[in-house]
């Protein structure tokens, strides 16, 4: 049973456009909360990352907004290019130093 | 800025054969984690170490071993390899005892597993 649920599955936008992900978790114990991004054949690149006492994060394009409430969480990727076009990981864990549940991923592709 | 690196980036063993994956974690940093992925999957989290001793363990199968050695390097040891056992195996590190309680995951490039 996936602890994070992930979606879309994939998502395609036109360059310029926001591009939206979004995680679910069930888990109230869960208190870190990062985003990742993988291109074939690489390993996860920390993208940005969030804890429950904020509801929203930005860092250059990307905005993580998170509902405690909700237990929800999701990545806005405003301005989307081409070079964006990866695979997007939501996780979560107990304290940032311990291990990352992960979502099933989500295949973006923006088009030129 | 030095990253996290695995060696082999690629291993091709037939079935029952073992194998022997290296992580060397960022430089100062104290506590590594591997993580497999298969194809089309999101990575699960197999064991961790921080200092040297173990800190946790997901879902690694009996026939896998890793440690974490004096120079904070760690290996993980596959035996009776599967043809399940094909994969990406992603190390990652962390510094544990960094400021503001945000200790970041890096990942190493993988090392791809074949098995054959």
């Amino acid at each position: 049973q996936q602890q994070v649920k992930q979606s879309p599955q994939s998502l395609i936008v036109q360059k310029g456009g926001i591009s939206i992900i979004n995680c679910a978790y069930e888990n109230t114990a869960f208190d870190y909360f990062p985003w990742y991004q993988q291109f074939p054949g690489k390993g996860p690149a920390l993208l940005i990352a969030i804890r429950p006492d904020v509801s929203e994060k930005k860092e250059g394009r990307f905005t993580i907004s998170f509902n405690k409430s909700a237990k929800q969480f999701s990545l806005h990727i405003m301005d989307s290019q081409p070079g964006d076009s990866a695979t997007y990981f939501c996780a979560a864990s107990r304290g940032s130093a311990r291990q990352l549940t992960f979502g099933s991923g989500t295949q973006l592709t923006v088009l030129p | 800025a030095a990253g996290v690196i695995q060696s082999p980036r690629h291993l091709i063993k037939e079935k029952r054969e073992t194998a022997t994956l290296k992580c060397y974690p960022i430089p100062r940093h104290d506590t590594v984690y591997w993580y497999q992925q298969g194809p089309g999957q999101d990575p699960q989290f197999l064991i961790s170490f921080y200092e040297k001793m173990q800190s946790d363990k997901g879902s690694i199968p009996d026939r896998f071993s890793a440690q974490q050695f004096s120079d904070y390097h760690s290996e993980l040891n596959m035996s009776s390899l599967e043809l399940g056992d094909s994969a990406l195996y992603f190390c990652a590190s962390s510094l544990f005892g960094s400021t503001g309680g945000i200790h970041e995951q890096y990942f190493g490039p993988g090392t791809r597993l074949t098995v054959t």
